[in-house]
């Protein structure tokens, strides 16, 4: 069974600068999340998705910040202006049931640097 | 707010002895708590979860453990192996919907 793909792997760019992050789930997961890692801390959710649906995204800045998730699968991270606290892991998960507990699994994660 | 937090941000632990990692939980209300490993370079990865309504849970050389008295959980890992180095999560997940992390405690596994 094919993981959780993200990309890019890695991101350096200016602050004040846009930048985007790409989100495969794993085939059939109805739940997506998107954590931000700031180094040395667990992950921290911004966005949770149930299909095409939002249903948490209390803790993603939506001045800068925005989420999609067409067709409920794949899903993009936008951030614009980026700021150098941005600078994290972006991590993307999925999980097969829309609500309730049921096991995440994750991908490897967006390394952004903000300069 | 209320948060999962770990005690311990690094333990030293020599190949082949018995690993333990410390979290309290301060939200009685979660109904799940899970443990990850994240190795460098890699999303977490799941090790092993206990629901509320249990205390202790066994899996493949892992062991949790769950005391709702002082809202504690460990992690037990047994015959530590290189490839048990890693930062290791423990989260919640509760009625609420959503996993809420804790910072992380770091293993090192030295020969």
């Amino acid at each position: 069974e094919a993981g959780v793909a993200q990309s890019p792997r890695y991101k350096i760019i200016e602050k004040r600068q846009s930048v985007a992050f790409w989100c495969n789930p794993i085939s059939g997961h109805a739940t997506l999340y998107w954590y931000q890692q700031i180094l040395g801390q667990g992950p921290k959710l911004l966005i949770q998705f149930q299909n095409n649906g939002v249903v948490d995204d209390s803790q993603l800045p939506k001045d800068r910040f925005s989420a999609e998730r067409l067709k409920g699968v794949d899903s993009t991270l936008k951030i614009q202006p980026a700021k150098l606290e941005d600078s994290a892991v972006y991590l993307c998960a999925s999980s097969l049931l829309a609500g309730g507990y049921n096991e995440q699994f994750f991908g490897p994660g967006t390394r952004l640097t903000v300069l | 707010g209320e948060s999962v937090g770990l005690h311990l941000p690094t333990l030293s632990v020599q190949e082949g002895d018995n690993s333990i990692i410390n979290c309290a939980y301060s939200n009685s209300a979660s109904d799940y708590f899970i443990w990850y490993k994240q190795e460098s370079g890699k999303g977490p990865q799941f090790i092993i979860d206990i629901r509320s309504n249990m205390d202790k849970r066994q899996g493949q050389r892992v062991t949790v453990l769950l005391n709702k008295t002082v809202k504690h959980l460990s992690l037990q890992i047994a015959a530590t192996q290189p490839g048990d180095s890693a930062v290791y999560f423990c989260a919640e997940f509760g009625s609420w919907g959503k996993f809420q992390f804790g910072a992380g405690t770091q293993v090192v596994v030295t020969p």
